[in-house]
């Protein structure tokens, strides 16, 4: 069964950092794209990043080009978000979707504010 | 950057109804590179249809989707309780992913 399970989200105050987590099991890690989605609360869906399944292409949003940065460890099976000097607006629940956004995680909510 | 537009806006029907839900893009969307998602409250999205025309493992046939270049639908033939929700559509033809903004369909 495909499971993918982020972790790591929380509060923290603008400025500051937070790495967040996507263990993936039940299928090839290495052999897929992987991708983080975010929602904002009440709010749609929108694309975060991408990165191919090596790990030698990445891909960004304008909103947080410069800020995030996404990686993986294809011997632990896990993605990683990397976000740095998170503003207000950043605040969301962060989904990890593999490949052709067939399976999704639950999400990990993460809070910027004072 | 594509953009997405969906309408109606919101949609009240009732169930056994059809819904019809339209998607459509600033530009043309790259070999048909488009998605439509169902998202219920406090749930990831599930992914119904993608290839704008291809339904996800698990999908019933009641869901169906068509269109090509900019002008996409999502239609849902006869509507059961659980298929209340938003739906999304979400292009990923380009470098730069998007989704639209969602189409709520509700009970009447």
């Amino acid at each position: 069964e495909v499971q993918l399970v982020e972790s790591g989200g929380g509060l923290v105050q603008p400025g500051g950092s937070l790495r967040l987590s996507c263990a993936a099991s039940g299928f090839t890690f290495s052999s897929y794209w992987m991708h983080w989605v975010r929602q904002a609360p009440g709010k749609g869906l929108v694309w975060v990043s991408r990165i191919n399944s090596d790990g030698s292409s990445t891909s960004y949003a304008d909103s947080v080009k410069g800020r995030f940065t996404i990686s993986r460890d294809n011997a632990k099976n896990t993605l990683y978000l990397q976000m740095n000097s998170l503003r207000a607006e950043d605040t969301a629940v962060y989904y990890c979707a593999r490949g052709q956004f067939d399976y999704w995680g639950q999400g990990t909510l993460v809070t910027v504010s004072s | 950057e594509i953009v997405l537009t969906q309408s109606p806006g919101p949609l009240s029907l009732s169930p056994g109804e059809r819904a019809t839900l339209s998607c459509r893009a600033s530009q043309s969307v790259s070999s048909s590179y488009l998605a439509w998602y169902q998202q219920k409250p406090g749930q990831a999205p599930r992914l119904l249809i993608y290839g704008a025309s291809s339904r996800a493992t698990g999908i019933p046939d009641r869901f169906s989707g068509s269109g090509s270049g900019t002008d996409f639908t999502l239609t849902i033939s006869r509507l059961e309780p659980e298929d209340f929700a938003v739906y999304y559509c979400q292009q990923y033809g380009s470098s730069l992913i998007t989704f639209g903004p969602g189409t709520k369909v509700d009970i009447k």
